[in-house]
C-alpha cells in the first residue's frame, strides 16, 4: 500500500501558468520535506514541516511556496514556473525523531 | 555547510563487492544514511548509522566514525539489479534530511 502519495505523476505546464502538486502520507509522520531533483543530480531540498513549523532553505527560489493544512497533506505552488524548473519533485515524510524517510513517486514537472 | 562528498560514478562486476565512501561536514550532524535510487524511481532508504561503527542489512552494511567525518555503504555479492544511483544523507531526528551528489553504480557481467 503506497504510504507517500503524489499527483499527479507527470504535470504539464505552461512557463509562467501557477501550478500545484500535491502530495498527502499514511503513516501520520509530523515531518514532511519537498526536495526538487534534476536530470543525474541529487534530490535539493527546497522546504520541509516540522509539524505546522515551516523551514524554508535559504536557497529555495522565492517563486516556490508550501502550503501543510493538516498531518496527511501538503502542497508545493510554484507561483510563476520557468523553463528551469522542470524537473522532478519529491515529497517525503518522517517521523519526528526519526531516521527513516519515506518517499513518494515523485512529479515530474515539464514547463513548455 | 551542508556538504557531504562521495564519487560520481563506480563500476564493479556481478559477484563483486563495492565499497561507496562518503565524507560530510559536521555542522547539522544527526546521523548518516544511506539511499538507493533506480532510474525514474524515488530513493528508498537503505541503512542508517548515528553512532561508530558497522550496521549489516543484509548484502548492504554501513560504517561511520564521526571522528573523522566519514561514513561507507559496503554492496556484498553484487547482482545486476544493484545498479543505481546511491546517496549519503545526513539528518535525522529534528533536523532536515540533506543528500549528498550521489554515487551511480553500475554492475558489469
Amino acid at each position: 500500500d503506497a504510504m507517500v502519495i503524489q499527483n499527479p505523476r507527470y504535470q504539464v505546464t505552461q512557463f509562467g501558468k501557477p501550478v500545484t502538486l500535491s502530495c498527502s502520507q499514511t503513516l501520520n509522520h509530523n515531518v514532511m520535506y519537498w526536495y526538487q531533483q534534476k536530470s543525474s543530480q541529487a534530490p535539493k531540498l527546497l522546504f520541509h514541516y516540522y509539524d505546522k513549523d515551516f523551514n524554508n532553505e535559504a536557497d529555495t527560489p522565492d517563486n516556490f511556496q508550501s502550503r501543510r493544512p493538516n498531518t496527511s497533506f501538503c502542497f508545493l505552488d510554484i507561483r510563476s514556473p520557468g523553463l528551469g524548473d522542470a524537473a522532478m519533485y519529491l515529497c517525503a515524510t518522517s517521523a519526528g525523531g526519526g531516521k527513516v524517510a519515506f518517499f513518494g513517486q515523485g512529479t515530474r514537472l515539464t514547463v513548455v | 555547510g551542508q556538504s557531504l562528498e562521495q564519487p560520481s560514478e563506480v563500476t564493479a562486476v556481478e559477484g563483486a563487492i563495492v565499497q561507496i565512501n562518503c565524507t560530510y561536514q559536521t555542522s547539522g550532524f544527526y546521523g548518516l544514511s544511506w539511499y538507493q535510487q533506480h532510474d525514474g524511481g524515488a530513493p528508498t532508504f537503505l541503512s542508517y548509522n548515528a553512532l561508530d561503527g558497522l550496521e549489516e542489512t543484509g548484502r548492504f552494511s554501513s560504517f561511520l566514525s564521526r571522528s573523522d567525518s566519514y561514513g561507507y555503504l559496503l554492496l556484498q555479492e553484487l547482482q545486476m539489479k544493484d545498479s543505481a544511483s546511491y546517496f549519503c544523507a545526513k539528518g535525522g531526528g529534528n533536523t532536515p534530511l540533506v543528500f549528498g551528489k550521489g554515487t551511480r553504480l553500475s554492475v558489469i557481467a
